[in-house]
């Protein structure tokens, strides 16, 4: 079946501009995060979604990150006035409740000029 | 001190070799600990979830000590697919953050022929 798809794969942009990143997650996954990796670190949490209750926002790093999961399945991060250090790659995972395998999708490499 | 700590590498060895990864964390409540492996330029994938009585799974094993706070991963008679980096991963616990995965950096490990 269909994994956990991402869109942009890649993504360009000045700095200063607005970004919105999507994650199609497995069907009938209830949980879904969202993780960044800069270039040579480890990957950082950003935000938790579960089911319908409140998000997990504890790693978003600004209050320019903002994160919606519609209906309990598509979810968008958005980055407002892109800075030069959020480029990175913003991976996106779900799994089927909170404690079993998270399945990563393929990431968005974001670069800010 | 870090939440979760491993050796950067690069472990550099001949086919066939033994090789031993190790590391630590910091949150003496955490419960689940995996081991993931990320190739180059490629999402994380799930290699193999750490018991406390130790795991085997083929040429890997994964033992968890925990009065020690430490998790290690042995690869036997490595091949030169098995060049990657290997990211020590520690769920997180307590209210909304019960699903989200904190990351090591990763050891990078390349296998020659």
């Amino acid at each position: 079946g269909a994994g956990v798809s991402q869109s942009p794969s890649n993504k360009v942009t000045e700095k200063g501009k607005d970004v919105e990143l999507r994650c199609d997650p497995i069907s009938g996954h209830t949980a879904l995060y969202w993780y960044r990796q800069s270039l040579g670190q480890g990957l950082e949490f950003l935000i938790y979604f579960q089911g319908n209750s409140a998000p997990d926002k504890s790693g978003l790093p600004s209050d320019r990150f903002s994160a919606e999961r519609t209906g309990g399945s598509v979810s968008t991060l958005t980055i407002q006035r892109t800075q030069q250090e959020d480029s990175a790659v913003y991976l996106c995972a779900s799994s089927l409740f909170w404690d079993q395998p998270q399945h990563f999708g393929d990431g968005t490499r974001l670069s800010i000029l | 001190r870090k939440e979760v700590e491993q050796d950067p590498g690069p472990f550099n060895v001949p086919e066939g070799a033994t090789v031993a990864f190790n590391c630590t964390y910091s949150n003496s409540a955490s419960q689940s600990f995996f081991w993931y492996r990320q190739d180059c330029r490629k999402e994380p994938k799930l290699l193999m979830s750490v018991y406390s009585s130790g795991n085997e799974d083929g040429r890997f094993t994964a033992q968890l000590n925990r009065a020690s706070q430490y998790i290690s991963l042995l690869i036997r008679d490595s091949k030169l697919s098995d060049s990657a980096t290997y990211l020590c991963v520690v769920r997180a616990l307590g209210g909304g953050s019960q699903g989200n995965l904190i990351f090591g950096k990763g050891t990078k490990l390349s296998v020659k022929p």
